[in-house]
């Protein structure tokens, strides 16, 4: 089994939707968590961290539930500029961090 | 099915010693990257082949950092003369092209003393 796994998607949505991944994890002893965004041609940039309480950036929300071992984030109001591919990233401990494949959005106009 | 591998998964080696770090991209794709990431750090590029284009350098750090594509497929980065800020997780992803999404292997660790 992997230790972290996405729905590759693609989730194609509406301008102006909500759209909400998940991404599931396998080591409970798990440590810190994190979305990426990657853009085409574009190294992989960090999007925001996810912690234990929840956390919010403008119209993106991350959280995580450590009972059932995934994290989400959801994005409200989409916009054309959201269109990307977004990689959730779990850290275990010290230099041992897990990516996910990535999950694409297409914002449509 | 078979995912990118990365070997080592893990190095330990002395200041100065040359280190050689091997990607398997998944079978088909044409695009391979490489990046690091320090403690603490976020993802940084290091380099990227497409097809049979020239690769795109512009993140290798240092000339001591070198890789290649052979055949289109198996690459390999190659770190002369360690120094001990090259510890990182090295990390080798693949796509299908260059606009589809990458698939990451698990990385190689590396810690120089």
């Amino acid at each position: 089994r992997k230790e972290v796994e996405q729905d590759p998607g693609p989730f194609n949505v509406p301008e102006g939707a909500t759209v909400a991944f998940n991404c599931t994890y396998s080591n409970s002893a798990s440590q810190s968590f994190f979305w990426y965004r990657q853009d085409c041609r574009k190294e992989p940039k960090l999007l925001m961290s996810v912690y234990s309480s929840g956390n919010e950036d403008g119209r993106f929300t991350a959280q995580l539930n450590r009972a059932s071992q995934y994290i989400s984030l959801l994005i409200r109001d989409s916009k054309l500029s959201d269109s990307a591919t977004y990689l959730c990233v779990v850290i275990l401990g010290a230099n041992n961090l897990f990516f996910g494949t990535g999950t694409r959005l297409t914002v449509i106009p | 099915g078979a995912g990118v591998s990365q070997s080592p998964s893990n190095k330990v080696t002395e200041k100065g010693k040359d280190v050689e770090l091997r990607c398997d991209p998944i079978s088909g794709h044409t695009a391979l990257y490489w990046y690091r990431q320090s403690l603490g750090q976020g993802l940084e590029f290091l380099i990227y082949f497409q097809g049979n284009s020239a690769p795109d350098k512009s993140g290798l750090p240092s000339d001591r950092f070198s890789a290649e594509r052979t055949g289109g497929s198996v690459s390999t980065l190659t770190i002369q003369r360690t120094q001990q800020e090259d510890s990182a997780v090295y990390l080798c992803a693949s796509s299908l092209t260059d606009s589809q999404p990458q698939h990451f292997g698990d990385g190689t660790r590396l810690s120089i003393l």
